[in-house]
């Protein structure tokens, strides 16, 4: 079982539309979730941390559930600039900041 | 703003033989990580290193070593290239806020 798990996608999103995707992971001992943004053939980039009372950075949300060890992402009212391979990543618990991510889940928004 | 840079964006090397890719940053970073990314799999750990002349095994070191002789530089070396080492490789830093890494632009290495 991969330790961080998400939906491949894709999520095909008309523009202005709303769309929402979860991961899930196993590490119990994880203290630190995050949300990474990958575009097509580039490095991923931190797009927002994830705190457990939920926060919103513009258009985006996103949420922790402990006690199921989920973390969701909701992209409101989408561009087409938001198209891109959103990355869920944890922290290992270790001291080190090492992080483990997900394999990513493919957004497509489209005209 | 922080700048991860690596040495090639895309490499052809040939079964056998040694691969050196090579990672500077410039914010003075103390940890530096280096990873392949393969589809379906997501980001895999190979090595990380937390200061000079320090490393630590990731989860697939096999065929790879490392070496941190400045802090600003890592290098990522295939001792003997093997086809199935054929995989996109970023390299991180983490600053003072240890759990945002900064990502260099990837070498797309290809091994025939």
């Amino acid at each position: 079982r991969k330790e961080v798990e998400q939906d491949p996608g894709p999520f095909n999103v008309p523009e202005g539309a709303t769309v929402a995707f979860n991961c899930t992971y196993s590490n119990s001992a994880s203290q630190s979730f995050f949300w990474y943004r990958q575009d097509c053939r580039k490095e991923p980039k931190l797009l927002m941390s994830v705190y457990s009372s939920g926060n919103e950075d513009g258009r985006f949300t996103a949420q922790l559930n402990r006690a199921s060890q989920y973390i969701s992402l909701l992209i409101r009212d989408s561009k087409l600039s938001d198209s891109a391979t959103y990355l869920c990543v944890v922290n290992r618990g270790d001291s080190w900041g090492k992080l483990q991510f997900g394999a990513g889940t493919q957004v497509v928004v489209t005209p | 703003d922080v700048k991860v840079t690596q040495s090639s964006r895309y490499l052809v090397k040939r079964t056998g033989e040694k691969v050196f890719l090579e990672c500077v940053q410039d914010m003075d970073h103390e940890n530096m990580f280096w990873y392949r990314q393969d589809p379906g799999l997501g980001l895999r750990l190979i090595y990380f290193s937390y200061d000079v002349k320090m490393k630590e095994k990731g989860d697939i070191p096999e065929g790879y070593s490392v070496s941190r002789e400045k802090k600003e530089r890592f290098s990522l070396i295939l001792e003997s290239a093997s086809t199935n080492q054929t995989s996109m490789y970023l390299c991180a830093s983490t600053g003072p806020v240890p759990y945002e890494q900064y990502f260099g632009p990837g070498t797309r290495l290809t091994v025939t």
